[in-house]
């Protein structure tokens, strides 16, 4: 089982459509989940942090079910820039180092 | 401020040559990190650092070699390129976790070629 999860898609979603990813992950006593965005052929850079709480900003709005290890990210009404690959990412504090695990991505397309 | 730049931007190397990516941050940050993406693999950590003088393995190191002189920069060696290390290399770092901000800062990547 892969240590985290995500459906690559694509999403192809209209402009203006609520649109929603979601990600598991294997290691229970994983403490910090962030999604990040990619852009075709540039770096990640980070969207936003999940807190237990749930936390919003702006159109974007992250969960985390810690009981069942997932995460969730919630788009509303999509802009053809919201274009891109989101990655679920971990931090299992395992080992030290600030390492993060990566999910593979969901590809998402917002057209007109 | 620069962030994070990484030299050079693409590279084609041939089997059995050597080469050396180079990573700079300007953010003063102690850990930095090597990572390598692949199609439907996600990006998987080679190496990384927590400070000056100091470097460990990641999650799939063999074939490369790192080094951290100075705080600010961070190497990574292929002694002898192999087409399985073809692939996108992006740099990452950040400063200690702790206080909630865990967030790491990427370079824009280098494309690698191995025919």
């Amino acid at each position: 089982r892969k240590e985290v999860e995500q459906d690559p898609g694509p999403f192809n979603v209209p402009e203006g459509a609520t649109v929603a990813f979601n990600c598991t992950y294997s290691n229970s006593a994983s403490q910090s989940f962030f999604w990040y965005r990619q852009d075709c052929r540039k770096e990640p850079k980070l969207l936003m942090s999940v807190y237990s709480s749930g936390n919003e900003d702006g159109r974007f709005t992250a969960q985390l079910n810690r009981a069942s290890q997932y995460i969730s990210l919630l788009i509303r009404d999509s802009k053809l820039s919201d274009s891109a690959t989101y990655l679920c990412v971990v931090n299992p504090l395992t080992g030290g180092g600030n390492k993060l695990t990566f999910g593979t991505g969901t590809q998402l397309k917002v057209e007109l | 401020n620069a962030g994070v730049t990484q030299t050079p931007k693409f590279r084609v190397l041939k089997t059995g040559q050597s080469m050396t990516l180079l990573c700079a941050q300007d953010m003063n940050h102690e850990y930095m990190y090597w990572y390598r993406q692949d199609p439907g693999m996600g990006l998987r950590l080679i190496h990384y650092s927590v400070g000056e003088g100091t470097t460990a393995k990641g999650e799939v190191p063999d074939g490369y070699n790192v080094s951290r002189l100075k705080k600010q920069n961070f190497l990574l060696g292929l002694e002898s390129a192999a087409p399985s290390q073809t692939s996108v290399y992006f740099c990452a770092s950040s400063s200690p976790p702790g206080g909630g901000n865990n967030e790491q800062f990427f370079g824009p990547g280098t494309r690698l070629t191995v025919l």
